[in-house]
């Protein structure tokens, strides 16, 4: 089945700094590419995905890019603020069923 | 639109009691819920996909028996569990989906159900 695996687990920046958190991918049958937001005690929320037939995506700070062949895909947040600051997982799907990412908490330090 | 709600957001339980969890669309019909686990400091993992009106599906190394799942309508999904113990202490997130066809439908998340088991 597909595994995903997710890094940094931890990844800690200055207020205005970049993010970028990877994650690589087994099923080259998936072809969908979420990216959640989790704060602490709430259900996670889906901030940016990517499908298969796109190399890049952006959403105002936040983009995705998706690299099928290494089987590869980044979460990438520029200017970052505090209210950033929560645990991201990433996920993949070939067919409704998402399988997730270990996580990376991200801290914002003002 | 698509939000999903869970009852109750907390529940403290005592060891061998029974605890209903559900799960609602408030805005869309259901045609899939999706049941998740979540430990501390982890990642999501999925227990069961459920259709309506037909029995769950669960993932490899999850007690049917121990977690019971209804998925009576299209906007209700209920996550059972039985005789709890203090190793079933977890972060319940249920999900819903409606099946729009094509290869994948986005999947709207629960806000969760920390229960604790004494």
């Amino acid at each position: 089945g597909e595994n995903v695996e997710q890094h940094p687990s931890t990844l800690s920046v200055q207020e205005g700094d970049s993010a970028v958190i990877k994650c690589t991918y087994s099923d080259s049958a998936s072809n969908y590419f979420p990216w959640y937001k989790q704060e602490l005690g709430k259900g996670p929320q889906l901030i940016i995905d990517i499908r298969s037939n796109v190399g890049e995506k952006k959403d105002q700070r936040i983009a995705v890019t998706l690299n099928k062949t290494a089987k590869h895909f980044s979460l990438h947040i520029t200017e970052t603020q505090p209210e950033d600051s929560a645990v991201y997982f990433c996920a993949s799907t070939g067919f409704q069923k998402l399988v997730f990412g270990t996580g990376t908490r991200l801290l914002v330090s003002p | 639109g698509a939000v999903v709600s869970q009852h109750p957001s907390r529940v403290i339980c005592k060891s061998g009691t029974s605890v209903k969890i559900e799960c609602r669309s408030l805005d869309f019909q259901a045609t899939t819920m999706f049941w998740y686990r979540q430990f501390p400091k982890k990642s999501l993992m999925l227990m069961a996909t459920s259709n309506e009106g037909s029995k769950a599906t669960y993932e490899q190394g999850v007690e049917k028996d121990k977690f019971l799942i209804n998925h009576a309508s299209l906007t209700l999904s209920t996550l059972t569990v039985t005789s709890a113990h203090p190793e079933d202490s977890s972060f319940y997130i249920c999900s819903a989906t409606q099946n729009r066809g094509g290869a994948y439908n986005e999947q709207f998340f629960g806000p969760g159900t920390r229960l604790t088991v004494l």
